[in-house]
């Protein structure tokens, strides 16, 4: 069973920031939080991880929260390309490549 | 680099038939998985292979089956298609959590074959 929760859906408006929380309050020691999204008849994409710390790359940026059980995940500016279903996974360091996602959150772009 | 590749996009069946979908890897990558993606279930793990093996296992029926082949490309087959088998399936390949880390190993999912029973 997924390990996480997170809203169904969000909106937001175009070239606007984006915070999408996910909680995973029953996270364990060895679990990295992975961030993937699935555009419209697309497969899902990988999008950013972290451990601990923040973290930063060309789509997006993680905040973790000090005790670890929620994090966010931050588009600085959406775009309507941004418009997906976002999904928040714990993927235990021993794991094999096994995801197990939840319902995710549909996040609609608008103009 | 070509990402994953999947054959056929679509596929229509009878309910009874059989069905083997195919995936190839992105070169280089020796980990293959599988998932199911419906409306009601969302998306479900359904195996993984590694050096042609089976690794790990989903919680799906007997009628659900896969193999991966030397050059790590893999299919997967159902046997007897129920109307509920209606899905897309979606194949995803990363180097491998040996190699590069868990931390770091990353999933790369190709655009799915969608099955509709019939």
């Amino acid at each position: 069973d997924a390990k996480t929760t997170q809203p169904n859906s969000m909106e937001s408006n175009e070239e606007e920031p984006v915070h999408l929380p996910c909680n995973h309050s029953t996270i364990s020691g060895t679990d990295y939080i992975h961030w993937y999204r699935q555009l419209p008849s697309q497969g899902p994409e990988y999008v950013i991880h972290g451990l601990t710390s923040n973290v930063n790359n060309r789509m997006a940026s993680l905040a973790i929260a000090e005790d670890r059980k929620s994090s966010t995940l931050i588009l600085h500016r959406a775009t309507l390309r941004d418009a997906a279903v976002y999904y928040c996974i714990l993927r235990d360091i021993y794991n094999t490549d096994k995801l197990i996602f939840g319902t995710g959150t549909r996040l609609q772009v608008f103009p | 680099k070509a990402g994953v590749t999947q054959t056929p996009r679509y596929l229509i069946k009878t309910r009874g038939q059989q069905v083997t979908l195919s995936c190839s890897p992105i070169s280089g990558h020796r980990s293959v998985s599988w998932y199911q993606q419906t409306p009601g279930q969302g998306l479900q793990f359904l195996f993984e292979y590694f050096s042609e093996t089976q690794r790990n296992k989903g919680n799906f029926p007997g009628r659900f089956s896969g193999r991966q082949f030397s050059n790590s490309r893999s299919e997967m087959n159902v046997s007897t298609l129920e109307l509920g088998d209606s899905a897309l399936y979606l194949c995803a390949s990363s180097l491998d959590i040996a190699l590069s880390g868990a931390s770091t190993d990353t999933q790369y999912f190709g655009p799915g074959t969608r099955l509709t029973v019939l």
